[in-house]
């Protein structure tokens, strides 16, 4: 059965550095997502994009963090300069028309 | 502004008990609700996904409802199972929105 992915499964980095992770959505997806969980908390909506542009973004989403799909598989969240608070789960999700929405197994990003 | 609250956070069952989840949403224009399982640092499985034109979906030993004009959702889960250890998940999609608004999740513990 098709699946999102998503690398790494878990990224330590230090405050102020930048962070890509990536994700691979199921392959005749149109449309993909970044939700973060921080720990003890809900899913958070960040961003949705579709047909190569940002559809729709919280307001979470602010300068530091932005999308890209370099190539017709990879979908990326890049965070320019990290902050202790962007400690999360972050999750890659992709849907077909919008619809019914398949979450990936999210990466765990630990700022120290 | 949807809002989607889940009671009770918790809750401890014996196996074999017959199970009834309960999501609410204070804004009834939905396009769809979908319900969740999340393992323990894992991601997010989807279970079900009801259309705002349905009123229930099953599959297997699972059954979701909606009701929009009250701003409700149920998720029966028949014959419990210490498998179906677990929190879940209800998030809805609101129109106009590409995004799903999540609850924070009901932690359910079947014991053997």
């Amino acid at each position: 059965e098709p699946e999102v992915t998503q690398t790494p499964s878990h990224q330590v980095t230090q405050m102020g550095q930048e962070v890509i992770l990536r994700c691979v959505p199921i392959s005749n997806h149109l449309y993909f997502y970044w939700y973060r969980q921080i720990l003890g908390q809900k899913v958070e909506f960040l961003v949705s994009f579709y047909n190569n542009e940002i559809s729709e973004k919280s307001e979470i989403f602010d300068d530091q963090f932005s999308v890209e799909r370099p190539d017709g598989s990879n979908f990326t969240l890049k965070i320019r300069s990290t902050k202790l608070e962007d400690s999360a789960m972050y999750f890659c999700a992709s849907s077909d028309r919008g619809n019914e929405q398949y979450f990936g197994p999210g990466t765990r990003l630990t700022v120290t | 502004k949807q809002e989607v609250t889940q009671i009770p956070a918790a809750l401890s069952v014996p196996e074999g008990e017959n199970l009834v989840l309960n999501c609410s949403f204070t804004d009834s224009a939905i396009y769809n609700l979908q319900w969740f399982r999340q393992d323990p640092g894992k991601g997010l499985t989807s279970l079900l996904l009801i259309q705002s034109s349905q009123r229930e979906q099953t599959s297997g030993r699972l059954n979701a409802s909606l009701d929009k004009s009250s701003g409700r959702s149920t998720l029966y889960i028949a014959a419990s199972q210490p498998g179906d250890s677990a929190t879940y998940l209800c998030a809805v999609g609101t129109t106009g929105s590409e995004k799903l608004v999540f609850g924070k999740g009901m932690k359910l513990t079947v014991n053997p």
